[in-house]
């Protein structure tokens, strides 16, 4: 299978300031990666599809200009929560295909203060 | 779009009995239903899964029957054991190139008593 890894897999950060979450493909290319949410006790939600080389497509009630996707190469695609809230805290996963399956990261638990 | 309801929301089994969950979905262009155990803090695992053009598929303890006529698919754990205690989720896609983009069941919580 895929390996996925993502990094970092827990941060803390202040109100008001940015995050950036990394996921990286390191045995293939992904030309397609997909960013989860996950609060607690809760399920985990699609919040957008991140795109090789083209602007990511975001779910209904994401908010473009606050999740920053980048997927500028075939191996790394990038999320960053910008101007951080309490709100946000929350578990951030990517996700990519292999062979019709899907291959998770390792998380990111994020924590704002 | 997709929507995935799951049931039950917890589940408490003991030890060495069978355990069922079950979900429903309501896109009928959803042809993969994988099943995931996610243990607090850690990535999905995905510990079965099945396409539409299967009724059944079963790996040795585990199990997963669906009817698509019915849009809805359950996940069948036999025999369970103490590390089968986790939240599960069951989850719907469309498959190829897109099997990864998953509308997530609400999860159960199982938990398997000595």
């Amino acid at each position: 299978g895929a390996v996925v890894s993502q990094h970092p897999s827990w941060v803390i950060c202040k109100s008001g300031t940015s995050v950036k979450i990394e996921c990286r493909s390191l045995d293939f290319q992904a030309t397609t990666m997909f960013w989860y949410r996950q609060f607690p006790k809760q399920s985990l939600m699609l919040m957008a599809t991140s795109n090789e080389g083209s602007k990511a497509t975001y779910e209904q009630g994401v908010e473009k200009d606050k999740f920053l996707i980048n997927h500028a190469s075939l191996t790394l695609s990038t999320l960053t929560v910008t101007s951080a809230h309490p709100e946000d805290s929350s578990f951030y996963i990517c996700s990519l295909d292999l062979n019709t399956e899907a291959f998770f990261g390792q998380g990111t638990r994020l924590t704002v203060v | 779009g997709e929507n995935v309801e799951q049931h039950p929301s917890t589940l408490s089994v003991q030890e060495g009995d069978s355990a069922v969950i079950k979900c429903t979905y309501s896109d009928s262009a959803s042809n993969y239903f994988p099943w995931y155990k996610q243990e607090l803090g850690k990535r999905p695992q995905l510990i079965i899964d099945i396409r539409s053009n299967v009724g059944e598929k079963k790996d040795q303890r585990i199990a997963v029957t669906l009817n698509k006529t019915a849009k809805h698919f359950s996940l069948h754990i036999t025999e369970t054991q103490p590390e089968d205690s986790a939240v599960y989720f069951c989850a719907a896609s469309k498959g190829a190139g897109t099997a990864s983009k998953l509308t997530f069941g609400t999860g159960t919580r199982l938990q398997v008593t000595l």
